[in-house]
C-alpha cells in the first residue's frame, strides 16, 4: 500500500522560532498533499491544500503567513510554522493523493511549544 | 455549510458488534469514507462506500448508508480489544474534485474485555 511518512515525529521547540515539517509519499507521487491540525480529543481541521509547484490553497481563517507549506516535488511538502507560540501547539497530520483517489495519511508529528 | 457529526464515545464487550453512527449534511457527496486512529498515530482508512451504494462488507465491517437521512454507519463484528480507537467517518464534500474531506468529532470505541 501507499506510504506516507512525516518528520519529525515529535519536536518541542521555544516560543519564537519556527518549525519545519516534511510530509514524503515514499512509494507513490502525489498530486495532492493536505495539511490537518489536531487537536487533542478533536477532530482533524484541515489547514490548506497544496498541489506541486504551485501556491497553497488555504482554508479560511489559516494565516499564510504564519503556516507556510512548500510542495516542491510529487513527493515532499513542507509545513513551517513560524514565530512559533504555545497556541500552535498541537497534532499536524499530513496526507497525500493521486487524482480522484484516496487519501493516505502520514502518522502525524506532535509539535510542544513551550 | 458542510458539517459531519459522530457520537464522541461507544462502549462494548469483546465478542459483541460496534455500531457506530455519523450524520452528515452535504447531500452532493460523491465518497463516504471511514477511518481509524489509535493513540498518537495517524488515519487508516477503513473502508469507504459510494453514494449510490446502500451498503458495503469488508469482512468483519459493513457499512451502511441512508442517503435519505444523510445517515452513515460502521458495524463491526465480534469486536476485539485490537479495534479500540477513534473511528472518524468523512465526507468528500462538495469540492469532491479537490480530494477535500470534512470530518466528523471521532468515535472513541472502548472495547472491555
Amino acid at each position: 500500500g501507499a506510504v506516507v511518512s512525516q518528520h519529525p515525529s515529535r519536536v518541542i521547540c521555544k516560543s519564537g522560532t519556527s518549525v519545519k515539517i516534511e510530509c514524503r509519499s515514499l512509494d507513490f507521487q502525489a498530486t495532492t498533499m493536505f495539511w490537518y491540525r489536531q487537536f487533542p480529543k478533536q477532530s482533524l481541521m484541515l489547514m490548506a491544500t497544496s498541489n506541486e509547484g504551485s501556491k497553497a490553497t488555504y482554508e479560511q481563517g489559516v494565516e499564510k503567513d504564519k503556516f507556510l507549506i512548500n510542495h516542491a516535488s510529487l513527493t515532499l511538502s513542507t509545513l513551517t510554522v513560524t514565530s512559533a507560540h504555545p497556541e500552535d501547539s498541537s497534532f499536524y497530520i499530513c496526507s497525500a493523493s493521486l487524482v480522484d483517489r484516496e487519501q493516505f495519511f502520514g502518522p502525524g508529528t506532535r509539535l510542544t511549544v513551550l | 455549510g458542510e458539517d459531519v457529526e459522530q457520537s464522541l464515545f461507544l462502549s462494548v464487550r469483546e465478542g459483541d458488534s460496534s455500531v457506530i453512527n455519523c450524520t452528515y449534511t452535504d447531500s452532493s457527496s460523491t465518497y463516504l469514507y471511514w477511518y481509524k486512529q489509535e493513540p498518537g498515530a495517524g488515519l487508516q482508512l477503513l473502508t469507504y462506500i459510494f453514494s449510490n451504494m446502500d451498503m458495503k462488507q469488508d469482512q468483519r465491517l459493513t457499512v451502511l448508508l441512508n442517503k435519505k437521512d444523510k445517515h452513515l454507519s460502521l458495524r463491526i463484528a465480534d469486536t476485539q480489544t485490537g479495534d479500540s480507537a477513534i473511528y472518524f467517518c468523512a465526507e468528500s464534500g462538495r469540492s469532491s474534485n479537490t480530494g477535500k474531506l470534512i470530518f466528523g468529532q471521532g468515535t472513541t470505541l472502548q472495547v472491555k474485555p
